[in-house]
């Protein structure tokens, strides 16, 4: 089956660091990817891991592992901005097409002052 | 470069009556995707277009829902007639090429009275 898990809710400290986790079960995995949802907005792309090891973009980096079906997201030097909805999603080749994500329910996260 | 335009961005309906969202993806974007969005949920995708062919209409409600995508650019999502459980967010998204990142409009917030 496919199965995505992430916390539903996380709040964190302006200026600080938060890792945000994901966990998949699927089959066919073929790339993973964060993207960000602002209240009321549509979810705009993060990121992007296919192999194992950590992708660095500015403040946000991503990490993945394969073998236990791992991912997080890292958000450095919080900002109130950052306060969002983090969604992980999941490219499953068994899901019949390479281009069909099957997405986890999203996280969101507070950021306070 | 203009993203995936969406519209309207708001419409409120009563029950029965029906109702129409348009998109028009990102330029050169052969992937086009309709998704339904309720409130502190992942997306949850309704059908998805290569070019103007349907490939994955699995999860649309045929009964009531409908979607066409002439000449393989601009899409049109229909709901008829409108049921009280269908309020949510519709997302449009595009893509293409090798990573197939999706590309989202702002979206249409469907609210059924």
């Amino acid at each position: 089956g496919q199965n995505i898990d992430q916390p539903t809710e996380m709040t964190a400290t302006e200026g600080a660091i938060v890792q945000i986790n994901c966990t998949y079960q699927t089959s066919g995995f073929n790339g993973l990817f964060w993207y960000q949802q602002h209240a009321g907005e549509a979810p705009t792309f993060l990121s992007y891991n296919v192999l194992d090891g950590l992708e660095e973009k500015g403040r946000f980096s991503s990490f993945l592992s394969r073998s236990k079906g791992y991912s997080y997201l890292l958000l450095k030097e919080l900002q109130m901005k950052d306060s969002a909805s983090y969604l992980c999603a999941v490219r499953d080749l068994s899901a019949g097409n390479n281009r069909k994500l099957i997405w986890g329910l999203g996280t969101s996260l507070a950021v306070n002052p | 470069e203009a993203g995936v335009v969406q519209s309207p961005r708001y419409k409120i309906i009563e029950k029965k009556q029906p109702v129409a969202f348009w998109c028009n993806p990102i330029s050169g974007h052969n992937t086009l995707y309709w998704y339904r969005q309720n409130l502190g949920q992942g997306p949850e995708l309704l059908i998805r277009y290569e070019n103007e062919e349907a490939v994955d209409d699995s999860q649309l409600p045929k009964d009531r829902f409908s979607a066409e995508r002439l000449k393989g650019v601009d899409s049109t999502l229909k709901i008829q007639p409108a049921e009280l459980g269908d309020s949510a967010v519709y997302l449009c998204a595009s893509s293409s090429g090798q990573l197939n990142i999706q590309y989202f409009g702002a979206g249409t917030r469907l609210s059924v009275l």
